[in-house]
């Protein structure tokens, strides 16, 4: 079976501070892992993917995420939060031969100037 | 490019209505994912069309949903009769390979009441 948890509903942090919203998943299978983020009134726009390369990734916008297969995590990082970066964030697994993606319930990050 | 367009943004409809989503997806995207989130859930697979057919339609939840792409590129959703817990944001993603490099629209808020 596969699942994603997402540990935190909400995040707050300082602008100028670093980013942390966490990532477990379970797969049967290698799976393709990723970071959506959805910004109020738009679409789910793709930050990073994992597909079995290099296992620190760097996205769009400064986030990067690392995949651990020993903690089955995939964290998403960032090193100093600016306030464009609010948003809701979704982490997102594939498993090898799925049909489909498999959605945590997201993280919604606010950033305080 | 343009990307994937859904109409109408938000609709708000009563108990036994009917509603139909449509969206337009990338041009040239043979691939069209029609996922949903339900209120404080994750985002869902519901189905996937490769052009006008039904590839995979495992995460339609009954068969008052009906999905049809006419002529392989833009689809409806259609609701009928509408029940208060089909309340949600219904998201149409597009890709051009299957299960790879989906882009988004910006979903329909459904509001059941």
């Amino acid at each position: 079976a596969q699942s994603v948890t997402q540990l935190d509903s909400h995040v707050s942090v300082s602008e100028g501070t670093p980013v942390l919203l966490r990532c477990n998943y379970s797969s049967s299978y290698s799976p393709s892992l990723f970071w959506y983020v959805q910004h109020p009134n738009k679409g789910l726009q793709l930050l990073l993917k994992y597909t079995s390369a290099a296992t620190l990734v760097k996205g769009i916008n400064g986030f990067e995420a690392e995949f651990k297969k020993s903690e089955t995590s995939f964290h998403l990082t960032k090193p100093s939060a600016h306030m464009s970066d609010a948003a809701e964030y979704f982490c997102v697994v594939n498993p090898t031969g799925a049909n489909n993606l498999f959605f945590g319930t997201g993280t919604r990050l606010t950033v305080i100037p | 490019e343009a990307g994937v367009t859904q109409f109408p943004s938000h609709s708000v409809i009563e108990k036994g209505q009917t509603v139909t989503l449509r969206c337009d997806p990338i041009s040239g995207h043979d691939n069209l994912y029609w996922y949903r989130r339900v209120m404080g859930k994750e985002i869902k697979f519901l189905l996937h069309f490769v052009k006008e057919s039904k590839q995979d339609e495992s995460g339609m939840p009954n068969n008052r949903f009906l999905a049809e792409r006419t002529g392989g590129t833009y689809s409806t959703l259609k609701v009928q009769p509408a029940e208060l817990e089909d309340s949600g944001v219904y998201f149409c993603a597009s890709s051009q390979v299957a299960h790879y490099g989906y882009t988004f629209g910006s979903g329909t808020r459904l509001t059941v009441v």
